[in-house]
């Protein structure tokens, strides 16, 4: 069975600095990757997904996300970070052709200082 | 973005009550799920519908029973409310088959006292 592993519970940066989020997972194979922001009160929006082909992805936001097999990871990065950007940060791994069963990891909540 | 409302947004209720949730849909997508979300746990699949009238359990379903008589609703019922089911809980969506993205409503906050 997949699982997902985000290591760091809670990170925080100064605005303007870069950020990476780690994301591990455990597939016997390659799985769908997605990672998805939830900002306070509010459901959680798709920033990027990664399905097959370049092992690095662009999302929204100005974030992107590699792909990285022989690490089993998929790292959220973003060169500069914004105050708006603080929210807690999702990775989910699903079966390919078939993501009824997302499986989530236990999230990072990033904070933000000016 | 799937036209997602889940209603009520926030409730409170007594142990033993049963409590409806209803999630509604707008954009006529065949998947629908509902996943609670509990500090440490991040989101965990309660039960989800490949169809009208067709819905399965998920990893976290005892204690819950769901319902989707129109394409457009899915219905989480808890039956007799629990302390334990405190929780948020969020609706997802998707598309259909080869469309693998699932979208988020805004979560509903119950608080089983």
């Amino acid at each position: 069975a997949q699982s997902v592993t985000q290591p760091d519970i809670h990170i925080t940066v100064s605005e303007g600095a870069s950020l990476e989020l780690r994301c591990n997972y455990s597939y016997g194979a390659t799985p769908y990757l997605f990672w998805y922001v939830q900002s306070p009160g509010q459901g959680l929006q798709l920033l990027l997904k990664y399905f097959s082909g370049d092992t690095l992805v662009q999302g929204i936001k100005g974030f992107e996300a590699e792909f990285k097999r022989s690490q089993s990871s998929f790292n959220l990065r973003k060169p500069s970070v914004h105050w708006s950007d603080a929210a807690e940060y999702f990775c989910a791994v699903g079966v390919p052709y078939n993501t009824d069963k997302l499986i989530f990891g236990t999230g990072t909540r990033l904070q933000v200082f000016p | 973005d799937a036209g997602i409302t889940q209603s009520p947004r926030h409730k409170v209720t007594e142990t033993g009550t049963p409590v409806t949730l209803r999630c509604h849909q707008t954009e006529n997508h065949r998947y629908m799920y509902w996943y609670r979300q509990d500090p440490g746990h991040g989101l965990r699949l309660i039960h989800y519908s490949y169809g009208v009238k067709d819905t399965d359990k998920g990893e976290v379903s005892d204690g819950y029973s769901v319902s989707r008589s129109k394409t457009e609703d899915f219905l989480l019922t808890l039956e007799s409310a629990t302390s334990s089911q405190t929780s948020v809980y969020f609706c997802a969506t998707r598309a259909g088959i080869a469309k693998n993205i699932q979208y988020f409503g805004a979560g509903t906050r119950l608080s089983v006292l």
